[in-house]
């Protein structure tokens, strides 16, 4: 099946920094990627969609000035953790739809830890 | 709205025991339904889904039917193998491929 990567697969930060994680798909091309966020022993929260070409549209309560996403190509979209604090730590999951055809199966990345000292 | 609830873990069996992982749903309108398997280390993959009421999802041994009027998805396996140890998923598709996710339910199989 297609592959989707991350990277760093986890990082530590200070508290204050901005962190950027990026997350590819290798063997294919995705105009939209999800980015999700889960917590320890909780579901996996959509933050966010990543569109190539134009502005994410993030879920409600999800600080688009903080979590700033940048789709660049169609194999890459960026997230940057601005300003990190230690709440911000936590599991960050991306995703990307199988392709055309209507199909709603989706590849996920291996996630990025993320912890904010 | 919409969102799921599966049972919580971890679920620990001995190896060749019969599997029942449950899921119920709220939704608005009638969603897609899947379940994916998280194997440590790796991303998460899709098992299989259903896209309508009655449907029976199956991959690997797994099964799933798709009950409108218990608004569930239970994921079942009648033999399950240590190597099925995992987190497993059930999620629906609210709309335009954005998935909502139940908490996740850890499985743990002994020889």
């Amino acid at each position: 099946g297609a592959v989707v990567s991350q990277h760093p697969s986890w990082v530590i930060c200070k508290s204050g920094t901005s962190v950027k994680i990026e997350c590819r798909s290798l063997d294919f091309q995705a105009t939209t990627m999800f980015w999700y966020r889960q917590f320890p022993k909780q579901s996996l929260m959509l933050m966010a969609t990543s569109n190539e070409g134009s502005k994410a549209t993030y879920e409600q309560g999800v600080e688009k000035d903080k979590f700033l996403i940048n789709h660049a190509s169609l194999t890459l979209s960026t997230l940057t953790v601005t300003s990190a604090h230690p709440e911000d730590s936590s599991f960050y999951i991306c995703s990307a739809p199988s392709g055309g055809g209507g199909g709603d199966e989706q590849y996920f990345g291996p996630g990025t830890r993320l912890t904010v000292t | 709205g919409n969102s799921v609830t599966q049972m919580e873990g971890p679920v620990t069996l001995s190896e060749e025991a019969f599997l029942t992982i449950n899921c119920t749903y709220t939704a608005t309108g009638y969603p897609s339904l899947f379940w994916y398997v998280q194997y440590p280390g790796e991303g998460l993959q899709l098992l299989l889904k259903a896209t309508k009421a009655d449907d029976k999802g199956s991959n690997k041994g797994f099964e799933a039917t798709y009950r409108k009027e218990t608004t569930s998805f239970h994921l079942e396996k009648g033999s399950v193998q240590v190597s099925d140890s995992a987190v497993y998923f059930c999620a629906l598709n609210r709309g335009f491929q954005k998935l909502v996710f139940g908490t996740g339910t850890r499985l743990l199989v002994s020889p």
